[in-house]
C-alpha cells in the first residue's frame, strides 16, 4: 500500500498570503495525484488531478506541482473560503490511498 | 446538475448488517465507475472500495473485503454497499463519489454522506 504523507498538519496563514501545503508518496506514483478541499459538514471537493490540472470550476490561485513522490499544492492569496482540510489521494495503485490532511486555520 | 444523495445509514450492533443506496442523477450513470469513501468521525478519508461502469469488475480495501460488497442498477442509476458483519471501526460517513471521467480514479462529485454507526 502506497502511504501519502501530508504536512504541516497544521498551516495557520493571514488572509491574502500564500498556503504550501505538501503531500509525499512512500513510493513513486508519477503524476497520479489528485487534491480536494473539505469544509465542516461538507463532503470533500476536487480541486486538481494529474498533480497540476484544476478541475471545472476551481479558481486559478489553487496550484498544484511535483510529480513522483513529492507533490505541492500552493494557494497564492487565501481567501476566506478557502480556510479548511486539504487531502491529497494518490491513483496509481489500489488501494487508493489518501494523506491525513492539511489544516488551513485563520492567523 | 449532477447529484449524488445517500441514504440507508444509521445505528446497528456489531456483527450486523447495512445497506447504504447512493442515488444518482443529472449524468449517465452507467458510463461511470463509482466508488465509497468513508471518513471517521474527526478523521481523514479512507477509500473502501469501486464498481466499473457495467457492474462486472469490483475492488475492495483489505479491511472490508469479503464482509462488504459493492453492486450498482444502471436501470435505477443507484449505487448500493452491503456491508456485513460491522464492527465499531466501520463507524464512519459513507461518501459515493463518482469516477471524474471514465476509467479514472479520482473522485468528482461526491454525495453528501450518510452516517453508519456501529455499536459495540
Amino acid at each position: 500500500e502506497i502511504v501519502m504523507t501530508q504536512s504541516p498538519a497544521t498551516l495557520s496563514v493571514s488572509p491574502g498570503e500564500r498556503a504550501t501545503l505538501s503531500c509525499r508518496a512512500s513510493q513513486s506514483i508519477s503524476s497520479n495525484l489528485a487534491w480536494y478541499q473539505q469544509k465542516p459538514g461538507q463532503a470533500p471537493r476536487l480541486l486538481i488531478y494529474g498533480a497540476s490540472t484544476r478541475a471545472t470550476g476551481i479558481p486559478a490561485r489553487f496550484s498544484g506541482s511535483g510529480s513522483g513522490t513529492e507533490f505541492t499544492l500552493t494557494i497564492s492569496s487565501l481567501q476566506s473560503e478557502d480556510f479548511a482540510v486539504y487531502y491529497c489521494q494518490q491513483y496509481n495503485n489500489w488501494p487508493l490511498t489518501f494523506g491525513g490532511g492539511t489544516k488551513v486555520e485563520i492567523k | 446538475e449532477v447529484q449524488l444523495v445517500e441514504s440507508g445509514g444509521g445505528l446497528v450492533q456489531s456483527g450486523g448488517s447495512l445497506r447504504l443506496s447512493c442515488a444518482a442523477s443529472g449524468f449517465t450513470f452507467s458510463s461511470y465507475w463509482m466508488h465509497w469513501v468513508r471518513q471517521a468521525p474527526g478523521k481523514g478519508l479512507v477509500w473502501v472500495s469501486r464498481l466499473n461502469s457495467d457492474g462486472s469488475t469490483t475492488t475492495y480495501a483489505d479491511s472490508v473485503r469479503d464482509r462488504f460488497t459493492i453492486s450498482r442498477d444502471n436501470a435505477k442509476n443507484t449505487l448500493y454497499l452491503q456491508m456485513n458483519s460491522l464492527r465499531a471501526e466501520d463507524t464512519a460517513v459513507y461518501y459515493c463519489a463518482r469516477s471524474y471521467s471514465y476509467g479514472s480514479n479520482w473522485f468528482d462529485p461526491w454525495g453528501q454522506g450518510t452516517l453508519v454507526t456501529v455499536s459495540s
